[in-house]
């Protein structure tokens, strides 16, 4: 059964911290994994990563894959209380289509 | 970035009511999604899209159908409402990138309740 799995579930830390988020997943005919950022309404993209070892970067937002232990991390450095938000991995899998699969998410929450 | 709507963004009716939730995307994008998201929970898919007169049934199992009469325009039904379905329904869309895999864009989504 494809199942993706998130840790911890939930995070607490003060504005300047740096934090990780895991991602480990089990799916058949990886294609790529997706990170999402959901505030309160709809989830909005961060990164796609599709080649192991290559990190992503986005200002203080950063990521990478290995697809060989199956998992991706997502790391942010000097937190700011507009990071809180909950966290989204999914991989894209299947055969010629592909779709998602979500985890349930990391809640962040930064504080001043 | 894609432009992809949805309506109503809230609705509050009756069971037994029949509903449509809108869902239009101007990008061109022939995959379309929809998911059902209860509070604190994770996103389910409940039904997709490859393109036009293409629809199936997600992982989650769903009373409610959908249509795919054009490209931009992935309409969601539920033809007797109950307070089982009171949830939030977003819709999405993808593009291929390169590399392989896709992104895909979420509407704002609609929050429904059923009395």
């Amino acid at each position: 059964e494809d199942k993706v799995v998130q840790s911890p579930l939930s995070l607490v830390v003060h504005e300047g911290d740096t934090v990780t988020l895991n991602c480990s997943y089990e799916v058949t005919n990886f294609r790529s994994l997706l990170w999402y950022k959901q505030e309160k309404k709809a989830p909005t993209f961060l990164f796609m990563l599709t080649s192991s070892g290559i990190e992503k970067k986005s200002g203080r937002l950063s990521s990478i894959l290995d697809k060989k232990e199956l998992f991706s991390i997502l790391n942010i450095t000097a937190t700011q209380t507009g990071d809180s938000a909950v966290y989204l991995c999914a991989p894209n899998y299947g055969g010629s289509q592909g779709n998602l699969i979500f985890g349930k998410g990391t809640k962040l929450s930064v504080k001043p | 970035e894609a432009d992809i709507y949805q309506t109503p963004r809230y609705l509050v009716i009756g069971t037994g009511k029949k509903i449509t939730l809108e869902c239009s995307q101007t990008m061109g994008h022939d995959k379309m999604y929809w998911y059902q998201q209860d509070p604190g929970m994770e996103l389910h898919l409940i039904h997709y899209s490859y393109g036009v007169n293409s629809t199936e049934k997600g992982d989650l199992s769903s009373e409610s159908t959908v249509s795919r009469i054009r490209t931009e325009h992935f309409p969601l039904t539920l033809e007797s409402a109950r307070p089982s379905h009171t949830s939030q329904y977003l819709c999405a869309s993808s593009e291929r990138v390169a590399g392989g895999g896709e992104t895909q864009y979420f509407g704002p989504g609609t929050r429904l309740l059923v009395l």
